[in-house]
């Protein structure tokens, strides 16, 4: 079975910029989440979503937004990009949003803000 | 007071030791617990998951839950180089929200 995954895999944007990046879940799991990580922060909870629906946010601004397809592909965006936006950005599925079921890790979109 | 707590590190152990990583929590209705392995430029693996008190075990490593303590750990027999990593532990908070501390950074000296 395919595992996450993540486009693009780098991406190189500038202040002001907006950008979209895409996931696809492993076949079958209906729950996306997306992760920050950055070196000084870790790795930090942005939103989840279920059934096309977005379940859960993080402590991130407006800027960041999200939405998820019948298919269960989900994408995030960010506008108005900042410096600090410089991150991976991970992308996490699983079979459901319950508690205790495993999430799977993308490869991950690294996006460098200049 | 962070949500999941771990030693940044580095933890530093001679090849064929036993490495012990250790977690807090801070949510006493968290109920899920997760140790994942990830390699300088590559997205977390999981390692294990564990959710009753007490030990399992899966091949080298063991995970450690004492709820009553708020406390997670991660053993990890017989280290190896490959072993160096660093290891993220999560834990589920309420409302479908995975949470993970800081990590802890492992190296397995030859």
């Amino acid at each position: 079975k395919a595992g996450v995954t993540q486009t693009p895999r780098y991406l190189i944007k500038t202040r002001g910029q907006q950008v979209t990046l895409s996931c696809s879940p492993i076949s079958g799991h209906r729950s996306v989440s997306w992760y920050q990580q950055t070196p000084g922060q870790g790795l930090q909870f942005l939103f989840e979503y279920f059934s096309e629906t977005q379940r859960n946010k993080g402590n991130f601004p407006g800027r960041f937004s999200g939405r998820q397809f019948s298919n269960s592909r989900s994408e995030m965006n960010v506008s108005t990009l900042e410096l600090g936006d410089s991150a991976l950005y991970l992308c996490a599925s699983s079979t459901t949003p319950s508690e205790g079921d495993t999430q799977y890790f993308g490869p991950g979109t690294r996006l460098t803000v200049l | 007071q962070k949500e999941v707590e771990q030693n940044s590190g580095p933890l530093s152990v001679p090849e064929g030791a036993i490495a012990s990583l250790n977690c807090t929590y801070s949510d006493r209705g968290s109920q899920s617990f997760f140790w994942y392995r990830q390699y300088s430029g590559k997205s977390p693996e999981l390692i294990m998951s564990i959710y009753s008190n007490g030990d399992k075990e899966d091949g080298r490593f063991t995970a450690q839950l004492n709820k009553a303590s708020q406390y997670v750990s991660l053993l990890i027999r017989d280290s190896q180089p490959s072993d160096s990593a660093t290891y993220l532990c999560a834990a589920y908070y309420s409302s479908y929200k995975l949470i993970f501390g800081s990590g802890t950074r492992l190296l397995v000296r030859p």
